[in-house]
């Protein structure tokens, strides 16, 4: 099965820049995901990487390393509105099934 | 297009009840699944389906059940209701297996006491 690591917290200022790093152990790799979450709503997507590298999207970019079971979302220009839960997400070994990690609450200060 | 749509929104339960969560998605998608997030533990499968007919079991599957007799409709049934599962229940669908998101519905909170 997989086992999804992410930090718990984070707390960054209005206008910086927020690194939130996943590790995942799995038994075949179909790509990893990036879900934000607000409190009390439902999770929305963000990013998906199967190749390595670095996939920009505006003020989140995604970034992958298959050899280390590593990706991180990294957060620019932080506003107050990126205060939310991100998860990190990798498909189990039947390729449409999500396995989540516990997510990672990012508290964005004025 | 309203995505995916789930009732009720909240909902308490007595222990030993029994209740349906609804979950209807108008996107025509085939594969819909069930999670339900406890605080701090991340999103947990409990049932999934890939097209009509077909449903199995994700990684909490005890004590629900469920059915899909159409395209567009995945309830998810408990029976017995239990403290345990007290917990946001939520429902989402996508349009085929690998790299697609998953279209989350806003969930359904339950208490069971």
């Amino acid at each position: 099965g997989q086992n999804i690591d992410q930090p718990t917290e984070m707390t960054a200022t209005e206008g910086a820049i927020v690194q939130i790093n996943c590790t995942y152990q799995t038994s075949g790799f179909n790509g990893l995901f990036w879900y934000q979450q607000h409190a009390g709503e439902a999770p929305t997507f963000l990013s998906y990487n199967v190749l390595d590298g670095l996939e920009e999207k505006g003020r989140f970019s995604s970034f992958l390393s298959r050899s280390k079971g590593y990706s991180y979302l990294l957060l620019k220009e932080l506003q107050m509105k990126d205060s939310a839960s991100y998860l990190c997400a990798v498909p189990m070994r039947d390729d449409y099934k999500l396995s989540f990690g516990a997510g990672t609450t990012v508290t964005v200060r004025a | 297009n309203a995505g995916v749509t789930q009732t009720p929104k909240f909902r308490i339960l007595k222990i030993g009840q029994s209740m349906t969560l609804q979950c209807t998605q108008d996107m025509n998608h085939n594969y819909m699944y069930w999670y339900r997030q406890d605080p701090g533990m991340g999103l947990k499968l409990i049932y999934y389906s890939v097209g009509a007919g077909i449903t199995d079991k994700g990684e909490v599957p005890n004590g629900y059940n469920v059915s899909r007799s159409t395209t567009e409709d995945f309830p998810l049934r408990l029976e017995l209701a239990a403290p345990s599962q007290t917990s946001v229940y939520f429902c989402a669908s996508s349009p085929g297996a690998g790299p697609y998101e998953q279209y989350f519905g806003p969930g359904t909170r339950l208490t069971v006491t």
